[in-house]
Formats: C-alpha cells, structure tokens, sequence
C-alpha cells in the first residue's frame, strides 16, 4: 500500500536532548513538508523541501534540522535550541509543489520531560 | 499575521441538522482552498477542495462555497453525522510562487450530537 509512514507514534526526550522523527513515503511524491500542531494553532510550516538536496525554511524553523538525501525521506530533527519542542509533529508530501491535494502522515506526538 | 482564519474555535449540531464552518483569508494571491478533517492523534485527511476560479463544490454530503469579493469560504456538512465529529482546517495555497505550501487556519471541533 502506498502512503506516508512518520515513526515513531510518541517519543519522549529530555531537555537539551537532540532528537530525529523519521518520515518516509512511497508515493513517489517529490515535495515533501513538516508541520507542527499546537492548540489552537492550527498547523504550522516547519521545512519543506519540493526535491531532492533541497529544502527550505517555513514560518517557524528556529530550532529544527532537516535533511532529504533520498526522494522518499525527509526526517525532522528537533534540536536543543528549540524552546517549546512539545507538540504534534505532522509530515506530508506531494506529488510536487503544484499539485494541490498533500498527504499526510499519521503524526509523532513528541514529549520533553 | 494568520492569513487563513477560523474565528470558530468549536461547533455543535444536532444528528441530521447542517453543519457550517467557516473560514477567512486575507491573501487575494491565495488560488486553491481545501478542507481537512482530523481526528484525536491522527494525521489529517483531505476532504475537499475548490480552486479560486470556481464558487461552490460538491461532493455528497460536503459543498465549499468560496466567496472572493469577500475573501470567505465555507464548508457545509448535510445531514450532519456523529462520525462527522472531528476538527476541521481550511488550508490555502499558491500565495508564495510554486513552493506548494499549505496555509492552515487554526481549526474548528465539530461535535454532532446522537
């Protein structure tokens, strides 16, 4: 079945720890993106990247790393300089930056303690 | 600056009764809306769309009126159902070039009473 796969579900980090949420799609999707939900905040843009080597940043990357070495993988890393990293973590893709329809995946719930 | 807007935090209707949510945007460049729906834990799934060229789509029980001039799009559920209960958010995109980013508004929590 084709889709997009974030892993893990809930991850736990302690503060000053850097942390990496995979997400990885078989959809042969070019764009890839990462958003992040608060309360009441709706969705926000975290990264994004419409190809391979290339990303860019969204509204609110202070904080994050990416990478996207391979069509299929775009994995978020939560780094220690980010303040408030408590939150729902939401990867979607593409099939490129004009398509208008993304998919998403089923979202990392991320915990410092 | 929130371009897209949900000024309706939550919403409750009766089993049967029409559900109406909406939403505002204050980029004109905006082209192409959508509607998500999401629940608890989960990623959220697309529901339906319109493109700016259009003012009304309809797919079943869901139609998404736009209304440029005022800058208002809507999304209406009839009849409403209890598994219709979920957060929705309106998202737009085409503002910034071809970068293909979704602008999401804040989202709105229909419950449907049984």
């Amino acid at each position: 079945d084709g889709g997009i796969t974030q892993s893990p579900k809930y991850l736990f980090r302690k503060e000053g720890q850097n942390v990496t949420l995979s997400c990885e799609q078989n959809l042969n999707h070019d764009a890839m993106y990462w958003y992040r939900q608060d309360p009441g905040q709706g969705l926000r843009l975290i990264y994004y990247s419409q190809i391979v080597n290339d990303f860019q940043k969204g509204d609110i990357a202070e904080g994050y790393s990416v990478s996207r070495e391979k069509k299929e993988s775009f994995p978020l890393t939560v780094t220690s300089a980010q303040k408030n990293p408590t939150a729902f973590y939401l990867c979607a893709s593409k099939t490129g930056p004009w398509d208008t329809e993304a998919f998403f995946g089923q979202g990392t719930r991320l915990t410092v303690v | 600056d929130q371009q897209v807007k949900q000024n309706s935090p939550s919403l409750s209707v009766q089993e049967g009764r029409i559900s109406i949510l909406n939403c505002d945007y204050t980029n004109s460049m905006f082209d192409y809306f959508l509607w998500y729906k999401k629940y608890p834990a989960e990623g959220p799934t697309f529901l339906i769309s319109i493109s700016s060229i259009k003012d009304k789509n309809e797919d079943g029980r869901f139609t998404v009126f736009l209304n440029k001039s005022a800058k208002h799009l809507s999304l209406h559920i009839v009849p409403s159902q209890p598994g219709d209960s979920a957060v929705y958010f309106c998202a737009a995109s085409g503002s910034s070039g071809n970068t293909g980013k979704l602008i999401f508004g804040q989202g709105t929590t229909l419950q449907v009473k049984p």
